[in-house]
């Protein structure tokens, strides 16, 4: 059975950072794309970032550039959002998806990740 | 961008009933490996997203038959032949196309 369970989300300041965790199990991790989607409290759905099988390749939307990172351990079967200069738009519940843009199949439960003074 | 619209907004069905999901794009999702990447997702009230159809018209397993997808090109459409009570929640589109991936704003079915 695929499980995905995300990890580190939190209360954090305007500018700080965060470093959220997804644990995967169920599949065999090497051989997927992996993404982030988030949803802010009460509305729809944002495609976050995505990361190829070996982390050779990334892609973020212009929203999270430059600020957010997408990594992933195969070694651990572990993805990864390391999110810097947060910002009050940027609370959201974050899911992590196995599958790229084609994909998409499953999804973690989600971590809340709350930016407020 | 790809901009992807859902219509109605709100739902209201009768158990036992029909309904469906309009969704429409701003561009083709067709893509140049000949593929049309628009998925369907249900997120149930308190839930994540379930994945219910890609590629169109592909039921995932473990999906009722009462859900089916359908469409082409820019015009796509959701169907529940008969509406049962555990269909409530949130439907989304999206379109995997086209970069960035972009999602509808979402149709809320809930029972009359």
């Amino acid at each position: 059975e695929v499980q995905l369970v995300e990890s580190g989300g939190d209360l954090v300041l305007p500018g700080g950072s965060l470093r959220l965790s997804c644990a995967a199990s169920g599949f065999t991790f090497t051989n997927y794309w992996m993404t982030w989607v988030r949803q802010a409290p009460g509305k729809g759905l944002e495609w976050v970032a995505t990361i190829k099988t070996d982390g050779s390749e990334s892609y973020h939307v212009d929203s999270v550039k430059g600020r957010f990172t997408i990594s992933r351990d195969n070694a651990k079967n572990s993805l990864h959002l390391h999110m810097n200069s947060l910002r009050a738009e940027d609370t959201a519940v974050y899911y992590c998806a196995k599958g790229g843009t084609h994909d998409g199949d499953h999804w973690g439960q989600g971590t809340l990740v709350t930016v407020s003074s | 961008d790809v901009v992807m619209t859902q219509s109605p907004l709100s739902l209201p069905v009768t158990l036992g009933q029909p309904a469906s999901i309009s969704c429409r794009s701003s561009q083709s999702l067709v893509h140049s490996d000949g593929n049309t990447y628009l998925i369907w997702f249900q997120q149930r009230p308190g839930q994540s997203p379930r994945r219910l159809i890609y590629k169109v018209s592909n039921r995932d397993s473990g999906v009722p038959d009462r859900f089916s997808g359908s469409g082409s090109g820019t015009d796509f459409t959701l169907k529940i032949s008969t509406v049962e009570a555990e269909d409530v929640g949130v439907y989304y589109c999206m379109q995997g196309t086209h970069w960035p991936p972009a999602f509808g704003g979402g149709t809320k079915v809930e029972i009359k």
